[in-house]
């Protein structure tokens, strides 16, 4: 069974402080992809970034950074200086690599408001 | 290119009521899946296909859901007879390959059953 875990169901942060969202999870698979999902106010889950198992590389994307530690079971999402078009639900999710199950677990969602 | 496209946006509907909910998938994505979002469940899985065939329907509720995928570019999510407790946003989202490709979702139908 998977299971992904958000612990922070809301986070409130002033513009331009930089933000850390936490992401822990659960899986039985020895391989297997880790992602995150963005949802603003309009509805629609946007695609940010996928890592896969074994490459434990942390990754920077402009202003958003992610910090994989198998160790810990732990893909934790930063964002540095926040603005307020960052204000949305963020989701991690994981799925196998291997196997017949192709699907996606989503952990609950983390709400971020930026305060101008 | 366009991405994945839903229809309809919204639907208001009485209990009782036949529901279908529209999905065209990304141009060369071979694999669909059905989504359902509630406050109370989160995000669940309902079904997806990999090439037009249903590989996991594990998620779906309940003999009142089914869904098709006729062929490569459309695929259906009906719901008979619609309840209450259905009022959900159903997403479509739609992946390249077999691999755990990254995948793209639509809008969202957001489905309100009175």
């Amino acid at each position: 069974a998977q299971k992904v875990t958000q612990a922070q169901t809301e986070i409130s942060v002033v513009e331009k402080e930089d933000v850390t969202l936490d992401c822990v999870y659960e899986t039985r698979d020895t391989t297997y992809y880790l992602f995150w999902y963005k949802q603003p106010p309009s509805g629609e889950l946007v695609f940010l970034i996928r890592r896969n198992s074994f490459d434990e590389q942390n990754e920077i994307s402009g202003r958003y950074s992610w910090n994989f530690q198998k160790s810990t079971s732990s893909f934790n999402f930063t964002i540095t200086a926040s603005q307020v078009v960052d204000s949305a639900v963020y989701f991690c999710a994981l799925s196998p690599i291997s196997g017949s199950a192709r699907q996606l677990t989503f952990g609950s969602g983390t709400q971020l408001t930026v305060l101008p | 290119d366009a991405g994945v496209i839903q229809s309809p946006r919204h639907e208001v509907t009485e209990m009782g009521q036949e529901v279908t909910l529209r999905c065209k998938p990304i141009s060369g994505h071979n694999s669909l899946f059905w989504y359902r979002q509630t406050m109370m469940r989160g995000l669940e899985l309902l079904i997806y296909f990999n090439n037009n065939v249903p590989i996991d329907d594990s998620g779906m509720p309940e003999d009142r859901f089914s869904a098709k995928m006729p062929n490569a570019s459309f695929s259906t999510l009906k719901i008979q007879p619609s309840e209450p407790r259905d009022s959900a946003v159903y997403f479509c989202a739609s992946s390249l390959g077999q691999s755990s490709y990254e995948q793209y979702f639509g809008p969202g139908t957001r489905l309100t059953v009175t």
